[in-house]
């Protein structure tokens, strides 16, 4: 069981507004530690989608925010495409572990 | 275009030795903190270790540390993983990644933004 916690799956049709949850602890995201967002495709490697828990890099879509409070994080996409049927991950640092942490994945269906 | 392609991944039995290589093109290798990720099949992914650019500073995840070593060669644009006393529980893609950090509102974050295609690690 990961220390950041995602739902396995999530589902949504052809342009809704989705929403995926990493609920982590005091001492990772609860204690101030950004979240970083990855889409990983069957069969290739991650993709960086969401850093620093809002930030988006050059070339990850509009339609992908993020946002953290608490002890936890929020990937929301909008305008769902087929596209985005895959699977996403969270990632933080834990300073009690002293180690980077990804969350247990969550499956993205698109109806 | 900036890349990295993972090699020496294989078959090894229940408690031999490994070494993976990533070779880093594209960017300027000694810049950048250097990561290896790991993915059991039909599992998550699992941070594995990091490198500092220089290699002053390494990092371990607690199910490798003392088993697995991190190094690189700047000159090179090589970085490495020698894995020893595997098991089974080490059986899975391993990727090379390229580290990022930025400061947040309170802490430092750290990310992976160029990753590799992966290379599999069979132990059986």
């Amino acid at each position: 069981q990961s220390v950041l916690t995602q739902p396995p799956s999530v589902s949504g049709a052809p342009g809704q507004r989705v929403s995926i949850s990493c609920t982590g602890t005091s001492s990772n995201i609860g204690a101030g530690y950004d979240v970083q967002w990855y889409k990983q495709l069957p069969g290739e490697a991650p993709k960086l989608l969401i850093y620093g828990s809002t930030n988006r890099p050059s070339g990850s879509p509009d339609r992908l925010s993020g946002s953290k409070s608490g002890t936890s994080a929020s990937l929301f996409i909008t305008g769902l495409q087929a596209e985005d049927e895959a699977d996403y991950y969270c990632q933080a640092f834990d300073k009690i572990l002293s180690t980077q942490l990804f969350g247990g994945g969550t499956k993205l269906t698109v109806l | 275009q900036m890349q990295l392609v993972e090699s020496g991944g294989g078959l090894v039995k229940p408690g031999g030795s490994l070494r993976l290589s990533c070779a880093a093109s594209g960017f300027t290798f000694s810049d950048y903190y250097m990561t290896w990720v790991r993915q059991p099949p039909g599992k998550g992914l699992m941070w594995v270790s990091y490198i500092s650019t220089t290699s002053t500073y390494t990092s371990y995840a607690e199910y490798v540390k003392g088993r697995f070593t991190i190094s690189r060669d700047n000159a090179k644009n090589l970085v490495y993983l020698q894995m020893d006393s595997l098991t089974p529980d080490d059986t899975g893609v391993y990727y090379c990644a390229r580290g990022f950090s930025g400061i947040g509102d309170v802490h430092y974050y750290f990310g992976m933004d160029v990753w590799g295609q992966g290379t599999t690690v069979t132990v059986s």
